[in-house]
């Protein structure tokens, strides 16, 4: 396995559309992340999924960004009606289970940059 | 709610010189990660740090952790111009996701 990939690398779209981003975590890491950094600034958490369930969100999550890990493996990442303020990196990460059902180390994918005009 | 800080962010240093990058954070977590990001990548797992006095050490990096105190170094010995890069802590919020919260990172420029 090579790692957590992303798709696309870098998207460039114009406000008010729709994007959707893919992650396709390690392929035995039944934890799944989703994070955004904007220039400047460090990670900040978006939404966690364990397996297909999504167990936690981020209040700045809003009502424009929904994801989803159907089968519990790759997740997409939807953004509607997309604002200026969206342009960030948005980066994928996934864990598995330790022995005592505690998340391991976190392995980041290499990120979908997108650009709001 | 938990908060991490890094201090400083910002760290010009010469070659050859040594420096120690501080971070911070305000509630009980044993768990903290230091990364490193390269302009427009991803982040690089660097230490992972899971118990009060865990020290580790790659090449001219050492890190240590004191969760007594809340506290992590990142020391960097005989800098060299190759870890010019942007320096994360991030620390594992201790709940049932595991997420993790980061610093604001440190740039550091080695100058020759």
């Amino acid at each position: 396995d090579t790692g957590v990939s992303q798709n696309p690398r870098h998207k460039i779209t114009k406000r008010g559309q729709n994007v959707t981003f893919r992650c396709d975590p390690i392929s035995e890491h039944n934890r799944l992340y989703w994070y955004r950094q904007t220039l400047g600034q460090g990670p900040e958490f978006l939404t966690y999924f364990q397996n297909e369930a999504q167990l936690e969100k981020s209040r700045l999550l809003s009502d424009r960004f929904s994801a989803e890990r159907p089968k519990g493996s790759f997740s997409t990442l939807e953004i509607q009606r997309t604002e200026q303020g969206d342009s960030a990196m948005y980066l994928c990460a996934s864990s598995s289970h330790r022995s005592d059902f505690t998340g391991s180390e976190q392995y980041f994918g290499p990120g979908t940059r997108l650009t709001v005009t | 709610e938990l908060k991490v800080e890094q201090n400083p962010l910002f760290l010009s240093m010469q070659e050859g010189k040594n420096y120690t990058i501080y971070c911070n954070y305000s509630t009980t977590s044993d768990r903290l990660y230091w990364y490193r990001q390269d302009p427009g990548k991803s982040l690089e797992s660097l230490f992972v740090l899971l118990s009060n006095g865990a020290v580790k050490q790659e090449g001219r990096l050492m890190a240590s952790l004191d969760t007594k105190a809340r506290l992590s170094t990142l020391h960097i010995t005989a800098a060299v111009h190759d870890l010019s890069a942007t320096y994360f802590c991030a620390v594992d919020d201790g709940g049932a996701t595991n997420k993790l919260i980061f610093g604001t990172g440190t740039l550091l420029a080695v100058q020759p």
